[in-house]
């Protein structure tokens, strides 16, 4: 079982360039999550889709922007990369509210 | 106030002790409750979920609910060096389906 899948898993970009971070779950769950994790700073939501055709803010969203693809697939762009996005990118899914969500493996993010 | 906070770390026990993570949350009316073991360097993995009071055991680990107090406990026995890794408490509170996490408690296990 694929579970969560990230990619890539280590990306270096200079400052104003721009990424995708890629997300897909196998598992038909309805919900999808990115965090971001800093030393000190827990797991931070960035934007979430409770469902396919929906996203939504969430603490960090600045900088940042989705997209839910379909029901298997959420993306996350940086358009213009800053150094205080260097950061441990996560993307979670969930079947429904009450279920506990399931991680990918991560991204580690630097910016020069 | 933080809405989910962990006791902080780092907690050091020996090992074969009782391991006791703690995890209070300002929403009154959050549902579900989740604790998360994340090793040094991988992502967050789920070992324990409860949803009503009381004391959920699998295994060596107890998850300890109390809605009226708002805390949620995790209780490791006979802990191992293997547990040794960080602990995140997520708590769904009202806002649909988003969790929050806590900072986590880093525990060490000495042999």
């Amino acid at each position: 079982n694929a579970g969560v899948t990230q990619t890539p898993k280590f990306q270096v970009l200079k400052t104003g360039q721009s990424m995708t971070l890629q997300c897909a779950q196998d598992m038909n769950h309805n919900s999808m999550y990115w965090y971001r994790q800093d030393p000190g700073m827990g797991l931070r939501l960035i934007y979430y889709s409770a469902s396919e055709g929906t996203t939504d803010k969430g603490e960090v969203p600045n900088g940042y922007n989705v997209s839910r693809l379909n029901k298997r697939e959420f993306s996350l762009r940086l358009e213009s990369a800053a150094p205080s996005q260097t950061s441990v990118y996560f993307c979670a899914s969930k079947e429904q509210n009450n279920q506990p969500q399931h991680f990918g493996d991560g991204t580690r993010l630097s910016i020069l | 106030q933080k809405e989910v906070e962990q006791n902080s770390g780092p907690l050091s026990v020996p090992e074969g002790a009782i391991a006791s993570l703690n995890c209070t949350y300002s929403d009154r009316v959050s549902q579900s409750f989740f604790w998360y073991r994340q090793y040094s360097g991988k992502s967050p993995e789920l070992i324990m979920s409860i949803y009503s009071n009381g004391d959920k055991e699998d295994g060596r680990f107890t998850a300890q609910l109390n809605k009226a107090s708002q805390y949620v406990s995790l209780l490791i026995r006979d802990s191992q060096p293997s547990d040794s890794a960080t602990y995140l408490c997520a708590v769904r509170t009202t806002s649909g389906s988003r969790l929050t996490f806590g900072e986590g408690t880093q525990l060490t296990v000495n042999p």
